[in-house]
């Protein structure tokens, strides 16, 4: 069964940090290109980041760029977002999602999400 | 940056009436890149449509997409209880429209 679970959610204090992982199974990891996007709570859904299938490429969101790190590990199968200098705002579950095949950003796979609250 | 705007906000509509969802692009939009998603209260969101019109793995014909340019249109011809849920429309430049949410009424 393809499956993605994510985990390393929690509540951290503003200015704090939080490393979110995100465990694949069912599909050559290393052959897809993979994304975070986040839902903030009672709101829509918003783009984080991408990294391509060989870490080559990365993009972020204006929001998260330069406080916001991912990477991953093929060899473990494994996603990760580094989210340091964490606001209030970055307040919400966070998806990891498989990219398709033929498009970085059509999302065919989701986790189950990992809540982050941000609060003093 | 393209802006995708949905309406309406809400549908209140009646099991086995017909659903017919919208989202406009702010700027023209390849067909090619656009999708839909379905997401219910506490889950994950799930791909119902890509490329405008085509259905994903194991999605039910009771869905279909239609569109071009700036102009693109989620149809259920019949709901069913399981699609009462929030519906997001996607331009695969990692935009999203704020999604409608189909409730019963």
């Amino acid at each position: 069964e393809v499956q993605l679970v994510e985990s390393g959610g929690g509540l951290v204090k503003p200015g704090g940090s939080l490393r979110l992982s995100c465990a694949a199974s069912g599909f050559t990891f290393s052959s897809y290109s993979m994304n975070w996007v986040r839902q903030a709570p009672g709101k829509g859904l918003e783009w984080v980041s991408s990294i391509s299938s060989s870490s080559s490429y990365i993009y972020y969101a204006d929001s998260v760029k330069g406080r916001f790190t991912i990477s991953r590990d093929n060899a473990k199968n494994s996603l990760y977002l580094q989210m340091n200098s964490l606001r209030a705002e970055d307040t919400a579950v966070y998806y990891c999602a498989r990219g398709n095949s033929s498009s970085w950003y059509l999302f065919d796979i989701w986790g189950q999400g990992t809540m982050v609250t941000v609060s003093s | 940056e393209i802006v995708l705007t949905q309406s309406p906000g809400t549908l209140s509509l009646s099991p086995g009436e017909r659903a017919t969802l919208s989202c406009r692009a702010s700027q023209s939009v390849s067909s090619s890149y656009l999708a839909w998603y379905q997401q219910k209260p506490g889950q994950a969101p799930r791909l119902l449509i890509y490329g405008a019109s085509s259905r994903a793995t194991g999605i039910p014909d009771r869905f279909s997409g239609s569109g071009s340019g700036t102009d693109f249109t989620l149809t259920i011809s019949r709901l069913e209880p399981e699609d009462f849920a929030v519906y997001y429309c996607q331009q695969y430049g990692r935009a999203f429209g704020q999604g409608t949410k189909v409730e019963i009424k």
